[in-house]
């Protein structure tokens, strides 16, 4: 029962460095995204992609880069970390399709601080 | 404009009590989904409850109803009996379009409960 696993799920980065976040998700799911999470703002779109090869940007997109090579993986990188970019990240999937009732499932969240 | 709109950002009631947290929407699509998720301290985002927008019925899954009233564009979440593992972080979310993918989420709010 893996469901959206994502990793790391704690990093300390200095700022300029750059990364990779990885997300992965086993239940064939097309369409996967990226958010974060900060104080007061809720969660805001990242990227998002609807299947394999196909991505587009979300509300917060700059400074981040995001690949889908497979359905399975979607991982965001941080091409030059800012301190503006701590935050809690969360990687989610759902399937696409006309089910109306179609739920986001979460990985467990990255906690990244930009020093 | 806001999609979503949480205007409390904390409530607190006490064991055993119902509490009902607010969450209205903003869309010009007749075809929406509504949700629910609870964020324990923990950090992962549990999906809560599902209202469509064509759905006659007010959504109800155990101790969680969502009292849908179209006309005001609002979404309230009922936790009835609360009990103090509800105490978290609630996200009221939307997608529009019965095959849309974006979810847009509200800032949360945080729920206390008093023994």
């Amino acid at each position: 029962n893996a469901g959206v696993t994502q990793t790391p799920k704690f990093q300390v980065l200095k700022t300029g460095q750059s990364m990779t976040l990885q997300c992965a998700q086993d239940m064939n799911h097309e369409y996967m995204s990226w958010y974060r999470q900060d104080p007061g703002m809720g969660l805001r779109l990242i990227h998002y992609s609807v299947g394999a090869g196909i991505t587009d940007q979300g509300e917060v997109p700059n400074g981040y880069n995001v690949s889908r090579s497979t359905t399975e993986d979607f991982p965001l990188r941080l091409l030059s970390a800012a301190p503006s970019q701590t935050s809690v990240y969360f990687c989610a999937s759902s399937f696409g399709g006309q089910y109306p009732g179609n739920t986001i499932y979460f990985g467990e969240g990255s906690w990244l601080t930009v020093v | 404009a806001q999609k979503i709109t949480q205007t409390q950002p904390g409530m607190f009631v006490q064991e055993k009590e119902a509490v009902t947290l607010d969450c209205t929407y903003d869309t010009s699509d007749p075809s929406y989904g509504l949700f629910w998720y609870k964020q324990p301290s923990s950090g992962e985002m549990i999906f809560l409850i599902y209202q469509g927008s064509y759905d006659q019925q007010n959504a109800t899954e155990g101790r969680y109803s969502l009292n849908f009233q179209k006309a005001r564009k609002s979404a309230n979440l009922v936790i009835s009996a609360s009990q103090l593992g509800d105490s978290a972080m609630y996200f009221c979310a939307m997608r529009e379009g019965l095959t849309g993918n974006q979810f847009y989420f509200g800032t949360g709010t945080s729920l206390t409960v008093i023994p």
